[in-house]
């Protein structure tokens, strides 16, 4: 399984754009957790989804963050628009019951935000 | 909400210094587990820990889980250069929701 698989790896935009982050969770995973790392704040966990359903979006910033899971193997964080204090490093992780729950992370999107 | 608190922030340690890092819930977990992250890569999964008072050991790393499952302590022995990293704890809860530290960075002077 080539695991966690994240796009794009660097973002650099400016203040106002839109941006798109991509995710494809390992097969047969059925949990998938967006999760921001800045200096300040650490690692927060912005939403999960079981079985392509958002569970718990509490994290989640504020508005202009939306994320979805249409399938199994997909799921998008968007954020419009862009604000610079968004900048940060956007981790997917996915996990299954079977293996325990323990998060496989993605490589991880760094996000400059101009 | 529940709170996960991680200290210290920061070690420095000479390479073959022992480290600890330790973990603290503010409400009882269901299991605990510890990542690695490396500088500029992701977290890494190292163990899980789910039995109150579990020891487990992984060569030169112990990781332990407290009697009363509120808290947890990953301890290094005689540390190497490749122990660099940020340390996490992420503590899950009944309600099946994983709360991470804000993680111990080591690092480890040759």
């Amino acid at each position: 399984d080539a695991g966690v698989i994240q796009s794009p790896r660097h973002e650099v935009t400016e203040m106002g754009q839109e941006v798109t982050l991509r995710c494809k969770p390992i097969s047969g995973h059925n949990s998938l957790f967006w999760y921001r790392q800045t200096m300040m704040r650490g690692l927060e966990l912005l939403i999960y989804f079981n079985n392509n359903v958002p569970i718990d979006d509490s994290g989640m910033p504020e508005d202009r963050f939306s994320a979805k899971m249409p399938n199994a193997s997909f799921s998008t964080l968007k954020i419009q628009p862009s604000e610079p204090r968004d900048s940060a490093v956007y981790f997917c992780a996915s996990s299954s019951r079977m293996g325990a729950n323990v998060l496989t992370f993605g490589a991880g999107s760094r996000l400059t935000v101009l | 909400g529940q709170q996960v608190m991680q200290i210290p922030q920061y070690q420095h340690v000479q390479e073959g210094e022992d480290f600890t890092t330790y973990c603290n819930s503010s409400t009882t977990l269901s299991n605990i587990q510890w990542y690695k992250q490396r500088p500029g890569g992701h977290p890494v999964f190292l163990i899980q820990l789910v039995k109150s008072g579990e020891v487990k050991k992984q060569k030169r790393l112990t990781f332990q889980f407290g009697e009363a499952k509120k808290n947890s302590s990953l301890h290094i022995t005689a540390t190497q250069t490749t122990d660099v990293g940020t340390y996490f704890c992420a503590g899950r809860t009944n309600a099946g929701k994983s709360t991470f530290g804000d993680g111990t960075t080591l690092t480890v002077k040759p």
